[in-house]
């Protein structure tokens, strides 16, 4: 099946700093990408969609400035959590999908940010 | 609003028992419901869709409008079906609008 790659599994970091999550579709073109955030037993939450050459459309109550989300190319997706504080500690993952058909969306293994 | 709620972060049965995880929706348009499964240390996968009426690895799942439910069942479960499971929605059959529940665990004890 289609594999998505997610990549740093976890990340510690210092209050201020910026950290960056990389999400690859290793097999297919992904033409849409998907950032989730999950906090502890808690379900996953929808942060944003990006669509490959195009801005990403985020949430309501998502700061778009905090979370800088690139998609360059139809196999990268990046989220970049500016400027991070120990409240952004998450569980964030990403999904991708060829085609608009959720059968065919595929998770990353997301990625634990600790802020310190 | 669409939402999707599974009132048991926990379920734990004996191996051979019957296993049911409930989820419970809100939408007022028709929805199309899903269950996930995420297996220790795996990523999240898709078991199966409402819409397929399949049967994935002894599991079956129907939806029912009146009771607005979409419960997970298995006849006998198995140690290898330890995981989590999530409950989802889709209001408007793309990816962008899955709804997820909160999700439970279930231990299947030898």
């Amino acid at each position: 099946g289609a594999v998505v790659s997610q990549h740093p599994s976890w990340v510690i970091c210092k209050s201020g700093t910026s950290v960056k999550i990389e999400c690859r579709s290793l097999d297919f073109q992904a033409t849409t990408m998907f950032w989730y955030r999950q906090f502890p037993k808690q379900s996953l939450m929808l942060m944003a969609t990006s669509n490959e050459g195009s801005k990403a459309t985020y949430e309501q109550g998502v700061e778009k400035d905090k979370f800088l989300i690139n998609h360059a190319s139809l196999t990268l997706s990046t989220l970049t959590v500016t400027s991070a504080h120990p409240e952004d500690s998450s569980f964030y993952i990403c999904s991708a999908s060829g085609t608009r058909r959720i059968e065919k969306l595929f998770f990353g293994s997301g990625t634990q940010l600790s802020v310190l | 609003a669409q939402r999707v709620t599974q009132p048991e972060k926990l379920l734990s049965v004996f191996k051979g028992a019957p296993v049911e995880l409930k989820c419970n929706y809100s939408y007022s348009g028709s929805p199309e419901l899903f269950w996930y499964v995420q297996y220790s240390r795996q990523r999240l996968q898709l078991l199966l869709r409402h819409i397929s009426r399949e049967s994935i690895k002894g599991f079956t799942a129907d939806l029912n409008k009146g009771e607005t439910s979409f419960h997970l069942k298995k006849p006998f479960a198995q140690e290898e079906d330890s995981a989590m499971y999530y409950c989802a929605l889709s209001g408007g059959g793309s990816a962008r609008q899955l709804t997820f529940g909160s999700g439970t665990q279930l231990t299947v004890l030898p």
